[in-house]
């Protein structure tokens, strides 16, 4: 089963306004971290924001936030204010357990295209 | 920030080389680094783990004598594609984290490879 589940292959958005990126996820270990990533055309992949499964507030990062519903076992992330530099491939992915060496489940990615 | 170098940037040789890409931790220790494969507007497939002074860990289907991998030291990774064909080419990524950060500290990724094999 997919642990980790990006409905949304590509999107446009006006500069200025808001989108929001879907990732579902499906895990058993109560504890997790979602991490979301921006890989624009040039390819390196940009750390952008991380919910911890037991964080009580939703992560923010500047114009990034995570809108983590842990019943629903989803955590999208909204853009705010979208800029021409936000184009990019958007990617969601999970960590299980608490060991340091974890390794990451990602979701097939969302390509998001700001337009002028 | 924490920052993985990863070189080179882009390689384009004859079918039959085998190519290097080395990933390196330039702040920071890591006892483990993970080598990841993406094709075209798809999402990055983990190949293997690299992990420091023992053999890597390999994810199902991919080729240990196709894709050597040695983790030498703490800051260093290679990923050697032996005898690379055609349906080699693709972008390789790797990604490592400081050994010592808690586990809410991210994966960083170097800028990645893109391999042509012609």
């Amino acid at each position: 089963a997919q642990k980790i589940t990006q409905t949304q292959p590509g999107m446009f958005v006006q500069e200025k306004e808001a989108v929001t990126l879907d990732c579902t996820y499906d895990t058993s270990d109560p504890s997790y971290g979602l991490f979301w990533y921006k890989q624009p055309s040039s390819g390196e992949m940009i750390f952008l924001i991380y919910q911890g499964s037991y964080d009580q507030q939703n992560a923010t990062e500047g114009r990034y936030s995570l809108n983590f519903q842990k019943a629903r076992k989803s955590a999208n992330l909204v853009i705010s204010a979208s800029q021409l530099g936000d184009s990019a491939m958007y990617f969601c992915a999970m960590r299980e357990g608490w060991s340091n060496d974890y390794k990451l489940s990602f979701g097939a990615g969302t390509t998001v295209t700001v337009r002028a | 920030g924490a920052v993985v170098s990863q070189h080179p940037s882009r390689v384009i040789c004859k079918s039959g080389t085998s190519v290097k890409i080395e990933c390196r931790s330039l702040d920071f220790q890591a006892t483990t680094m993970f080598w990841y494969r993406q094709f075209p507007k798809k999402s990055l497939m983990l190949m293997a783990t690299s992990n420091e002074g023992s053999k890597a860990t390999y994810e199902q289907g991919v080729e240990k004598d196709k894709f050597l991998i040695n983790h030498a030291s703490l800051t260093l990774s290679t990923l050697t594609v032996t005898s690379a064909h055609p349906e080699d080419s693709s972008f390789y990524i790797c990604s490592a984290r400081d050994s010592s950060s808690t586990s809410n500290q991210p994966q960083h990724f170097g800028d990645g490879t893109r391999l042509s094999i012609l």
